[in-house]
């Protein structure tokens, strides 16, 4: 499968700070990135779909000016979590759609990054 | 009513053993399952993918699709202690499509 690699792995931050989050794809260029959050025994949740030189999609009930996701290259997509608060305390993952991936959706993920607001 | 339902689990079985894991969901219009593996506090590995009904096979582990039913399923045979872990099933409309996740089943195959 694809390399996706994500930094940092784990961070805590103070509770109104703003956290950034990189998300790289190793093996391909990559016009679409997905970020996702997950909680604890919980599915991944969408949060919004990341276009290369484009504005990124939120989905419903995501506040598009707390998450600001950037995709500038073709390889690199940021998630920055402004003015964190405890409750955006998860677990943060991109996943990445290969060239090829348009028509079935095969997506793949990066490891993922714990954030923990105090 | 959740798009896709899947049991959480835990499923503990011995090594060696048949595991069959499964979803169901109420979206007739899903073309695409997916099953990802995720180990604790990692990002999901994808295993397997289908297009529409029918079954498909990957050395130990074989999908299958029965959308007649709304029903889709992992089979793992052999199961290892490697294989513990989290399964999420996975489906979509289409290409370009959002993908809905069940919860995941949590495995844990005992040597």
């Amino acid at each position: 499968g694809a390399v996706v690699s994500q930094h940092p792995s784990r961070v805590i931050c103070k509770s109104g700070t703003s956290v950034k989050i990189e998300c790289r794809s190793l093996d391909f260029q990559a016009t679409t990135m997905f970020w996702y959050r997950q909680f604890p025994k919980q599915s991944l949740m969408l949060m919004a779909t990341s276009n290369e030189g484009s504005k990124a999609t939120y989905e419903q009930g995501v506040e598009k000016d707390k998450f600001l996701i950037n995709h500038a290259s073709l390889t690199l997509s940021t998630l920055t979590v402004t003015s964190a608060h405890p409750e955006d305390s998860s677990f943060y993952i991109c996943s990445v759609l290969p060239p090829t991936g348009p028509q079935t959706n095969e997506q793949y993920f990066g490891p993922g990054t714990r954030l923990t607001v105090t | 009513q959740k798009e896709v339902e899947q049991d959480p689990g835990p499923l503990s079985v011995p090594e060696g053993a048949i595991v069959s894991l499964n979803c169901t969901y109420s979206n007739s219009a899903f073309q695409y399952f997916m099953w990802y593996r995720q180990y604790s506090r990692k990002g999901p590995e994808l295993l397997m993918y289908t297009y529409s009904s029918g079954n498909k096979e990957d050395g130990r582990f074989t999908a299958q699709v029965d959308k007649s039913s709304k029903y889709i399923s992992l089979f793992i045979r052999d199961s290892q202690p490697s294989d513990s872990a989290t399964y999420l099933c996975a489906m979509c409309l289409g290409g370009y499509q959002k993908v809905t996740f069940g919860t995941g089943t949590k495995l844990q195959v005992i040597p």
